[in-house]
């Protein structure tokens, strides 16, 4: 069964309100989560990391302001697209980090939400 | 910079034929490396990592660090390995941070 459930998997929204996505680990307790975004044909970027109890850590070019990443507990993690626009239309996929250790134990995805902003 | 480049957006092939999906890295240190597969109407999942040194549904690959390449291979293609297959890049470190490819897009044809 799935390890990771990610909620909604599509949603359709108007431009200037915002979009909440959650990302539920259900087989074990994630510290770290992280956010991907993929575009039509392209590979999965990686805008954050959702750290359990403390700030997320953002990569460079993504706005935190706009994607507001809240993990307040250990199973859940929620990306809010603020003030969406028609750009921010894309595929957003979480995924939950299993284990630890140098070397790192393999992620599990969600299915990803399909964001369409109109 | 960490970078993963995998040079073929599409590979086809027939059943029965070798298959060799390409991948090359750049990275500093001493990267982990992991094979992604994403089927049809499926979420994303772990194939295979460098550090297991295993072989899952008959795929294997193997690190050269020489080459910087972590090429995924399987000697007899199957219709159901039909599949967009994403290489992958980790520092190490708690973070597990993963760097995808842009993916390659497998065809097996009858």
């Amino acid at each position: 069964g799935a390890v990771v459930s990610q909620h909604p998997s599509r949603v359709i929204c108007k431009s200037g309100t915002s979009v909440k996505i959650e990302c539920r680990s259900l087989d074990f307790q994630a510290t770290t989560m992280f956010w991907y975004r993929q575009f039509p044909k392209q590979s999965l970027m990686l805008m954050a990391t959702s750290n359990e109890g403390s700030k997320a850590t953002y990569e460079q070019g993504v706005e935190k302001d706009k994607f507001l990443i809240n993990h307040a507990s250990l199973t859940l993690s929620t990306l809010t697209v603020t003030s969406a626009h028609p750009e921010d239309s894309s595929f957003y996929i979480c995924s939950v980090k299993q284990g630890g250790g140098e070397y790192n134990s393999p992620l599990h995805f969600g299915n990803g939400t399909r964001l369409t902003v109109t | 910079a960490q970078r993963v480049t995998q040079p073929e957006k599409l590979l086809s092939v027939f059943k029965g034929a070798p298959v060799e999906l390409k991948c090359n890295y750049s990275y500093s240190g001493s990267p982990e490396l992991f094979w992604y597969v994403q089927y049809s109407r499926q979420r994303l999942q772990l194939l295979l990592r460098h550090i297991s040194r295993e072989s899952i549904k008959g795929f294997t690959a193997d690190l050269n660090k020489g080459e910087t390449s972590f090429h995924l291979k399987k000697p007899f293609a199957q219709e159901e390995d039909s599949a967009m297959y994403y290489c992958a890049l980790s520092g190490g470190g708690a973070t597990n941070k993963l760097i995808f490819g842009t993916g390659t897009l497998l065809a097996v044809q009858p």
